[in-house]
């Protein structure tokens, strides 16, 4: 079954960008959107974007200013980027693979996060 | 965005218990919420989607209903393995979450 495994340096200073990539095993990339999310040390989940496999991108407006996510298909990867992170912004970061419903009736589109990987711990430290 | 909003925070509750944990959207979402489960130093796993739908492979002790703005999950006959931290989902353009609820061992 698809497994999905987030990779990046586990410290990141502040004001610099965080850059962390999900590898995609065991089906493709290919057809699906895919999400990165982040939960603070003992607090709720944070959606922060999704990629579809073409390269359309959707992100948190509240970190829209900061944040890009893109594609490797030929490496069955997606990557998050963050930049001039604070110490706010530590968290153990999510990467899934978006389910997505959608009404006829509206045309609208909807998403679960049904694959998730393990998730990786970036702190925001000097 | 749409604010999710659960209760209780937190509850304690028996093996054998039915638990039920409640959702409220800030506007109405239809059908579009989800449920997650998660354990500690685990990824959320998704239990419920489309508000009443289970996920392929969860027990079917796990049970959601609503539209609108109010939605519950309820587990008819708690497991030991079900203690955990639940989380709804609105699952429109903007995904948003609500805070958890913890169940914990009474």
């Amino acid at each position: 079954q698809v497994q999905l495994q987030e990779s990046g340096p586990g410290l990141v200073k502040p004001s610099e960008t965080l850059s962390l990539t999900c590898t995609v095993s065991g089906g493709s990339i290919s057809s699906y959107y895919w999400s990165w999310i982040r939960q603070p040390p003992g607090k709720g989940l944070e959606w922060i974007g999704y990629i579809y496999y073409s390269g359309s991108t959707n992100y948190n407006p509240s970190l829209k200013s900061r944040v890009t996510i893109s594609v490797d298909t030929s490496k069955n990867q997606f990557s998050l980027k963050l930049s001039s992170v604070t110490a706010a912004d530590t968290a153990v970061y999510y990467c899934a693979r978006d389910w997505v419903d959608y009404d006829i009736l509206t045309g609208y589109h909807y998403y679960y996060m049904d694959v998730w990987g393990k998730g990786t711990t970036v702190t925001v430290s000097s | 965005d749409i604010q999710m909003t659960q209760s209780p925070s937190s509850v304690s509750a028996s093996v054998g218990d039915r638990v039920t944990i409640t959702c409220q959207a800030s506007q109405g979402i239809s059908s579009w919420l989800a449920w997650y489960q998660q354990k500690p130093g685990k990824a959320p796993k998704l239990l419920i989607y489309a508000a009443s739908s289970l996920q392929s492979g969860v027990p079917s002790r796990f049970s959601g209903s609503g539209s609108g703005t109010d939605f519950t999950l309820t587990i008819s006959s708690l497991q030991p393995e079900d203690f955990a931290t639940y989380y709804c989902q609105q699952a429109n353009s903007f995904p948003t979450f609500g805070q958890g609820t913890r169940l914990e061992i009474k």
